[in-house]
């Protein structure tokens, strides 16, 4: 079936500095690509939709400058954290929409500690 | 997309049914129930989705009320792996890949040996 695939899945980065994390669809084709963040004990909360081709559309509240979404093909879109904080430390989950079974696939996450 | 309401918690023994409920009282006629999963760490995991029938596969089974403003979501025999938060999630069908999925805070699943 379907499958999404995050890398890393853990990554330890310094204050300041920025980090990227990869999601790729590995057998079908995803125009959309979604990136979630979640925090210990919460929900996963909807940062930005990511479009092949064009610009990402981000949630209400969240820094486009901050959070740099690529998507320059149709099986991997990336999330770059520029100038990361303590503060930016969460689990960051991609998602995409399969067409052929009506459903959406998550990647396993990605861990990142800002220290 | 439909708002959902679930038990924040739930206990349930292991090898009994561990049955989920989901209240989606503004459920559009063209909304679809989901079920996702969430194990401690991991991404979220697809388990069953449905329209207006009841549905099965090898995970779960889900039973939606003839109203379909609530649905159930059956383990028929819980082990302790399947300990973690279950999102009932309601949303139109993929006509455009863009639809995004909003998630509620879920029910979160303890299975006591």
């Amino acid at each position: 079936g379907a499958v999404v695939s995050q890398h890393p899945s853990r990554v330890i980065c310094k204050s300041g500095t920025s980090v990227k994390i990869e999601c790729r669809s590995l057998d079908f084709q995803a125009t959309t690509m979604f990136w979630y963040r979640q925090f210990p004990k919460q929900s996963l909360m909807l940062m930005a939709t990511s479009n092949e081709g064009s610009k990402a559309t981000y949630e209400q509240g969240v820094e486009k400058d901050k959070f740099l979404i690529n998507h320059a093909s149709l099986t991997l879109s990336t999330l770059t954290v520029t100038s990361a904080h303590p503060e930016d430390s969460s689990f960051y989950i991609c998602s995409a929409n399969s067409y052929s079974g009506n459903t959406i696939y998550f990647g396993e996450g990605s861990w990142l500690t800002v220290v | 997309d439909a708002k959902t309401t679930q038990p924040p918690s739930m206990d349930c023994a292991e090898g009994r049914a561990a049955n989920l409920p989901c209240n989606h009282s503004t459920i559009s006629g063209n909304e679809y129930v989901y079920w996702y999963r969430q194990i401690h760490s991991q991404g979220p995991q697809y388990i069953i989705h449905g329209l207006k029938n009841n549905e099965t596969n090898e995970m779960a089974s889900l039973i939606i009320t003839e109203d379909r403003k609530s649905s159930t979501l059956i383990l028929p025999h819980a082990t302790l792996r399947d300990t973690a938060v279950y999102y009932c999630i309601v949303r139109v069908a993929l006509k455009t890949s863009y639809d995004k999925v909003i998630f509620g805070p879920g029910t979160s699943l303890s299975v006591i040996p």
